[in-house]
């Protein structure tokens, strides 16, 4: 199993581009999460969807729209990138109800997508 | 949601335990204590799990006491490899309506 994985791994872009970061799963989670990491800074939920078909603003959800694809795929999109979005994206997800651990807790992580906005 | 409070960082020397304590003075009835470890340039990595007492992994210990508004992860005998970022997590298991938040955690560093 690959477990989350995220592309790309690396992205310059100028401001105002739009470009939209894609994450997979193949863990068969319901929930899936969008973080974003400045340096030495802790994450920050960006968007998060509980199942498929549902989704949900984080903490920092301003400038950015996210799309739940099916089970297995939750997409980042930046419209109009400014600076400030400059940053470590990480899409994580986690099982469902009836998981041992619960289903927020235990997040399995990408290895992230590290952004520049020019 | 509880809110939680660690040590910014941690030195250690290698092959010492090291104690990282989180408070989180109001947590709730249904609320889990989780830590993940984050190494540089990686995602975080969930370590340890528990609701009350003691829980032991073969990475970690975690002790939680009766009141439960703090607990201590314990990383017995650390290697230089243990350098990393700690978070400590609260929230409910189960109820899956509010996502867990990541602080900034406790940076610990290993020295030789």
């Amino acid at each position: 199993n690959a477990g989350v994985t995220q592309t790309p791994k690396f992205q310059v872009l100028k401001t105002g581009q739009s470009m939209t970061l894609q994450c997979a799963q193949d863990m068969n989670h319901n929930s899936m999460y969008w973080y974003r990491q400045d340096p030495g800074m802790g994450l920050r939920l960006i968007y998060y969807s509980a199942s498929e078909g549902t989704t949900d603003k984080g903490e920092v959800p301003n400038g950015y729209n996210v799309s739940r694809l099916n089970k297995r795929e939750f997409s980042l999109r930046l419209e109009s990138a400014a600076p400030s979005q400059t940053s470590v994206y990480f899409c994580a997800s986690s099982g469902g109800q009836g998981t041992t651990r619960g289903w927020h807790n235990e997040q399995f992580f990408g290895p992230g997508t590290r952004l520049t906005v020019l | 949601l509880a809110k939680t409070t660690q040590p910014i960082s941690m030195d250690s020397y290698e092959g010492q335990e090291v104690n990282i304590t989180c408070s989180h003075n109001n947590i709730a009835t249904n609320d889990y204590i989780t830590w993940y470890q984050q190494f540089p340039s990686q995602g975080p990595r969930f370590i340890i799990q528990g609701y009350k007492t003691k829980v032991t992994n073969e990475v970690a210990s975690l002790f939680i006491p009766a009141d439960r508004k703090s607990s201590t992860l314990s990383l017995p005998r650390v290697s230089l490899s243990d350098t990393a970022v700690y978070y400590c997590l609260v929230g409910d298991a189960y109820s899956g309506n509010t996502p867990l938040v990541f602080g900034k955690g406790t940076r610990l560093s290993v020295i030789a």
